[in-house]
């Protein structure tokens, strides 16, 4: 198994450009979630889905955040308009049990 | 919301000592994991730990879900080493995961 798989990689975009951030998870896992750690509020949760269904988008900052999952293998992240302070790392992780992607290092200038 | 507090912040060895690194939990939990960050920014997960002890070559982990804290132990420590550890927890059905904010740590040869 690929584990599982976000893109892009590294991403720089300018203020006020939409962003969309994607995420593969693992055949088979019924659940996705999508965190951003940043230095100073750490690891923390933005959104998850459960059957492809979102359970608790508490944790997504405002309304330029949204988070789609079309299919049980795909789900999407979007910043509209993107904002200097969305510089962070954004990890997609899917379980049971629970594995990571790599992450989207997201720069905003 | 649940608290985890992890100690130390940072930690500095000399390649080859041994390393206790703690975590602690405000309530009841489901599960626990232990994460290595390394220094390409990959989350990788170590031990999924809910109780009891689980070793792996030179790492091991201990939880003790009544008195709501776990170890992980470092032995013979390597530079690679090096990074981040992360404690999270689960404490709800859903498989989200609270995390602390992470011991650096430091190996030098």
């Amino acid at each position: 198994d690929a584990g599982v798989i976000q893109s892009p990689r590294h991403e720089v975009t300018e203020m006020g450009q939409e962003v969309t951030l994607r995420c593969k998870p693992i055949s088979g896992h019924n659940s996705l979630f999508w965190y951003r750690q940043t230095m100073m509020r750490g690891l923390e949760l933005l959104i998850y889905f459960n059957n492809n269904v979102p359970i608790d988008d508490s944790g997504m900052p405002e309304d330029r955040f949204s988070a789609k999952m079309p299919n049980a293998s795909f789900s999407t992240l979007k910043i509209q308009p993107s904002e200097p302070r969305d510089s962070a790392v954004y990890f997609c992780a899917s379980r049971p049990p629970p594995a990571f992607g790599s992450g989207t290092r997201l720069t905003v200038v | 919301g649940i608290q985890v507090e992890q100690s130390p912040p940072d930690l500095i060895l000399q390649e080859g000592a041994n390393s206790t690194l703690r975590c602690n939990f405000s309530d009841s939990v489901n599960n626990l994991q232990w994460f290595h960050q390394n220094p390409w920014g990959q989350l990788i997960n170590l031990f999924y730990i809910p109780s009891g002890t689980k070793q792996n070559g030179r790492l091991s982990a201990t939880t003790v879900a009544t008195e709501r804290y776990s170890l992980l132990y470092i032995s013979s420590s390597q530079t690679t080493d090096s990074g981040v550890y992360f404690c999270a927890v689960e404490y709800n059905q859903g498989g989200k995961l609270i995390f602390g904010q992470g011991t650096e740590l430091s190996v030098k040869p």
